[in-house]
């Protein structure tokens, strides 16, 4: 079963533009994360935020988290070609000893 | 290595088949996730160990499924009688943490056919 779900499922933006995706769960979490996998590879960690902060940034990453409204979500400024890739968020339970539960994911596609 | 590392990366199985992906997780990382992903969509949980300890086999689609990790270190997943269904893109995962409390480190993938 999967414990987040993304929105939209498929984003289309021109270069240059931002990108936001938004993510939302069901249960108390412990922390959010947000991952990138270009096609056929891995999944690679871009941020991690947890469930006692609102806000994290990393380079031209912005990740929100609203525990209130158990929602996050992932903006990406300036988007370039080479950040067209499926995100996804994954979400650890409070609940001790509970693994990764990802989200069905955002397509990104930036077009040059 | 510096990675996680998964092997094979491509694997063909005739349908009723056994098959075995070896997952050699990053030293010293204590927690290690094996997932399904299904083309287009997104990692589907299926086990997890803490070292040796198989914490959370909740994911496992049948008694089919089979995983283990006896030193703590490289797991192997088992799948006995591969069916159709079985075709996807298998992930392993290892963190330094227990369970995700920190970021997890992907291997590249099996991708699994079954003919």
């Amino acid at each position: 079963s999967q414990q987040g779900e993304e929105d939209p499922q498929a984003l289309s933006i021109q270069e240059g533009e931002n990108a936001t995706m938004n993510c939302s769960y069901k249960t108390s979490i412990n922390n959010l994360q947000w991952y990138r996998q270009n096609s056929g590879r891995g999944l690679v960690h871009l941020i991690l935020i947890r469930s006692n902060e609102r806000e994290k940034h990393s380079g031209r990453l912005r990740v929100t988290l609203d525990t209130s409204k158990k929602s996050s979500s992932l903006l990406i400024t300036a988007s370039r070609a080479a950040d067209t890739a499926s995100y996804f968020c994954a979400t650890v339970l409070n609940s001790g000893n509970t693994p990764l539960v990802f989200g069905k994911g955002t397509r990104l596609s930036v077009i040059a | 290595g510096a990675g996680v590392s998964q092997s094979p990366r491509y694997k063909v199985a005739k349908r009723g088949q056994d098959v075995a992906l070896r997952c050699d997780p990053i030293s010293g990382h204590v927690s290690l996730f094996w997932y399904q992903q299904a083309l287009g969509q997104g990692p589907e949980f299926l086990t997890y160990f803490q070292n040796e300890a198989q914490l959370d086999k909740s994911g496992l689609p049948s008694d089919r499924f089979f995983a283990e990790r006896p030193e703590g270190s490289v797991s192997t997943l088992k799948i006995q009688r591969t069916q159709q269904e079985d075709s996807a893109v298998y992930l392993c995962a290892s963190s330094p943490s227990q369970s995700g409390y920190t970021e997890a480190f992907f291997g590249q993938g099996t991708r699994l056919t079954v003919v």
